[in-house]
């Protein structure tokens, strides 16, 4: 089964903390995605990857960055966190084949206080 | 007009009954269709995919793409439950997908 691990569950982070959310997936996907989602807002795609050291914004990049060194980890970096950053934070993986079919972490619940 | 628009719901229906959920598109040059379902507190999760006009069934679920409407729907038959969840419209452009809002789904015993 296809497996994508995100590191931390919940995360309690104050204004200004610099914060990384790490993901890892175990199937050799090419295409990686960091997402938010928030009620009533739905998912909101961050950033993606289509393979190692490439990055694209996706809708809503503003206030973080990426970092993708190896296939198989793709990190979201909050430079400086701010409240209106509090949200789920979903990673998701898939082939670029079928970039359809999204495998994705059980997310990452950050606070920032 | 936004991208994929989904109605949020609540629907409710009755144990046993047809849930209906359905979901309409702004760009005409969209090429396949994806729905997830979302239980509370867990991530989504593929369960069908529709890329060509009419009817795809999987047990007790049939997807329905008209794109000259540019309408996707979701029937689930005898309703469970256990089906109580988010299910999430997705559509392709052959960018990222790009996900609806949801629409949440009671199923009443």
């Amino acid at each position: 089964d296809v497996k994508v691990t995100q590191s931390s569950r919940y995360l309690v982070k104050r204004t200004g903390e610099k914060v990384f959310l790490e993901c890892v997936q175990d199937m050799d996907h090419e295409n990686m995605f960091w997402y938010r989602q928030d009620p009533g807002l739905g998912l909101r795609l961050i950033y993606f990857s289509y393979d190692v050291k490439m990055k694209e914004k996706g809708d809503i990049p503003e206030g973080y960055s990426v970092s993708r060194e190896k296939k198989e980890r793709f990190s979201l970096i909050l430079e400086s966190a701010s409240t209106n950053q509090t949200s789920m934070y979903l990673c998701a993986s898939s082939l670029p084949v079928n970039t359809g079919e999204l495998f994705f972490g059980e997310g990452s619940r950050l606070t920032v206080l | 007009q936004k991208e994929v628009e989904q109605n949020s719901g609540p629907l409710s229906v009755p144990e046993g009954a047809i849930a209906s959920l359905n979901c309409t598109y702004s760009d005409r040059g969209s090429q396949s269709f994806f729905w997830y379902r979302q239980y509370s507190g867990k991530s989504p999760e593929l369960i069908m995919f529709i890329y060509s006009n009419g009817d795809k069934e999987d047990g007790r679920f049939t997807a329905q793409l008209n794109k000259a409407s540019q309408y996707v729907s979701l029937l689930i038959r005898d309703s469970q439950p256990s089906d109580s969840a988010t299910y999430l419209c997705a559509v392709n452009r052959g960018t990222p997908l790009v996900f609806g809002k949801g629409t949440r789904l009671s199923v009443i015993a």
